[in-house]
């Protein structure tokens, strides 16, 4: 347990479908992200919220959106989706900008 | 870009024998961490090191900050089947960004 939950763990959807992706963490933390995971390549950072306040948005498409409402919460919202976007999806947060990211188990999403 | 480079890819050891692996790049890194990933779950965190030579441990596990601080290096003695998994390293870069590069991974697999 890393103090960073993710729901759901695994998520298909079609790609006129929208869903959301949520992320909570107890480790009060100010610093939240979204990570994109695909099979044999780096995590790709996608979105950053520092104080809540979003701080990075690696250019990602718009049919991906993100929302903090408070430093303890996360959610990617998606719609749109097209088959290449399935991959893990992790969440992470840090004390600060910066410093060491603890991960949730992230959501496995399938799109077909 | 700024790119980490980790070797080996994957491994196949035998129960018991030791394990090393490293993340090397061209730029100067302030941080280092090492994260263990298992199927279907997220990284964890492992080793975290700050300082050039920095040497840390975590039970069987001893990662180092390079000299250079382009590299580090992480290695597991007498390996355990539970050692199996996805290894990665990831390097905050000196240029005064907070953001994270991470390595490709390396694969371990222990035969009993």
């Amino acid at each position: 347990e890393t103090g960073v939950t993710q729901t759901p763990r695994h998520l298909v959807m079609g790609m006129t479908n929208k869903k959301s992706l949520k992320c909570e963490q107890h480790l009060g933390h100010n610093a939240m992200y979204w990570y994109k995971q695909s099979a044999k390549k780096p995590l790709e950072l996608m979105f950053v919220y520092n104080f809540k306040e979003q701080t990075e948005n690696n250019s990602v498409p718009s049919r991906f959106s993100p929302e903090c409402p408070n430093s303890s919460h996360l959610f990617l919202h998606l719609h749109t989706l097209q088959p290449e976007d399935s991959a893990l999806y992790l969440c992470a947060s840090s004390q600060e900008h910066g410093e060491k990211l603890f991960f949730g188990s992230g959501t496995q999403l399938s799109v077909l | 870009g700024q790119q980490l480079n980790q070797s080996p890819q994957s491994m196949f050891i035998q129960e018991g024998e030791d394990v090393s692996m490293n993340c090397t790049s061209s730029s100067i890194f302030n941080t280092w961490l090492w994260y263990k990933q298992d199927p279907g779950e997220g990284p964890v965190l492992l080793i975290a090191l700050y300082k050039a030579g920095e040497l840390t441990s975590n039970g069987r596990l001893t990662a180092q900050f390079g000299i250079t601080r382009k590299d580090s290096f992480l290695n597991i003695s007498a390996s355990i089947p539970s050692d199996v998994g996805i290894y990665f390293c990831a390097g905050r870069p000196a240029s005064g960004t907070y953001k994270y590069i991470f390595g490709t991974g390396t694969r371990l697999k222990v035969l009993a």
